[in-house]
């Protein structure tokens, strides 16, 4: 069966750092377009990042220069480090699967893991 | 950055036809896809690639995409489809994912 697994929120302090993780079972993360995105109380769904089998790596405006997404192919996990943290970065951060179509259409999200919450208070 | 738009709210009585729109400048000329969010869970995913649907999903979802409205349409709406409705798109030009702000689904 496929899993993801998130884990690692927590309370954190403004300015502090986290590194939240997502642990997948039944499939290879390091072929397959790996996501987070997050969703504040009581708000609507907003894409944080991806990583792209080749390495690439894209993130959304208000978390460029701050947050950084990566992988351990040995773990099958995919991370996601925050630092420089605000409490608008305050959520529930599910990672997700992405399956890609072509250049013109991108991919959609076929899986996604439970998320974890991260609250950014003093 | 690209825009998707949604209505905030849509309401339906069970067995009657639920209609939640996405809008989007020229959004047919792109792929939308579907998220349904029910409270206190993970997104699933209900349509891709503008009208295909996932394993498990009824037929009963179905989706349209034409010039600047893509729509996803529930037949014979049950009491558990009230839900949050997401769209996303993906912008070839900044390779970001985007959502439409989301549509909340209540079944009367």
């Amino acid at each position: 069966e496929v899993q993801l697994v998130g884990s690692g929120g927590t309370l954190v302090h403004p300015g502090g750092s986290l590194r939240i993780s997502c642990e997948a079972s039944e499939f290879n993360v390091s072929v397959n377009y790996m996501n987070w995105v997050r969703q504040a109380p009581g708000r609507g769904l907003q894409w944080v990042s991806v990583i792209y089998p080749g390495g690439a790596t894209f993130y959304a405006d208000s978390v460029q220069g701050r947050f950084s997404i990566s992988r351990d192919t040995s773990k099958n996990t995919i991370f996601l480090q925050m630092d420089s943290l605000r409490p608008e970065d305050t959520a529930v951060y599910y990672c997700a699967r992405g399956i890609w179509i072509d250049l013109w259409t991108g991919y959609y999200n076929d899986f996604w893991g439970q998320g974890t919450l991260v609250t950014v208070s003093s | 950055s690209y825009v998707l738009t949604q209505a905030p709210s849509v309401s339906v009585a069970p067995g009657e036809t639920a209609r939640i729109n996405c809008g989007g400048n020229n959004i047919g000329s792109k792929s939308v896809h579907w998220y349904q969010q029910k409270a206190g869970q993970a997104p699933v995913l209900v349509m891709y690639y503008d009208n295909d649907r996932p394993p498990g999903i009824p037929d009963r979802f179905s989706g349209f995409n034409s010039r600047n409205t893509a729509t996803l349409t529930i037949i014979r709406v049950e009491a558990g489809d009230e839900a949050d409705y997401y769209c996303q798109m993906w912008d070839s030009g900044s390779d970001h994912v985007v959502f439409g702000g989301g549509t909340k689904l209540t079944v009367l």
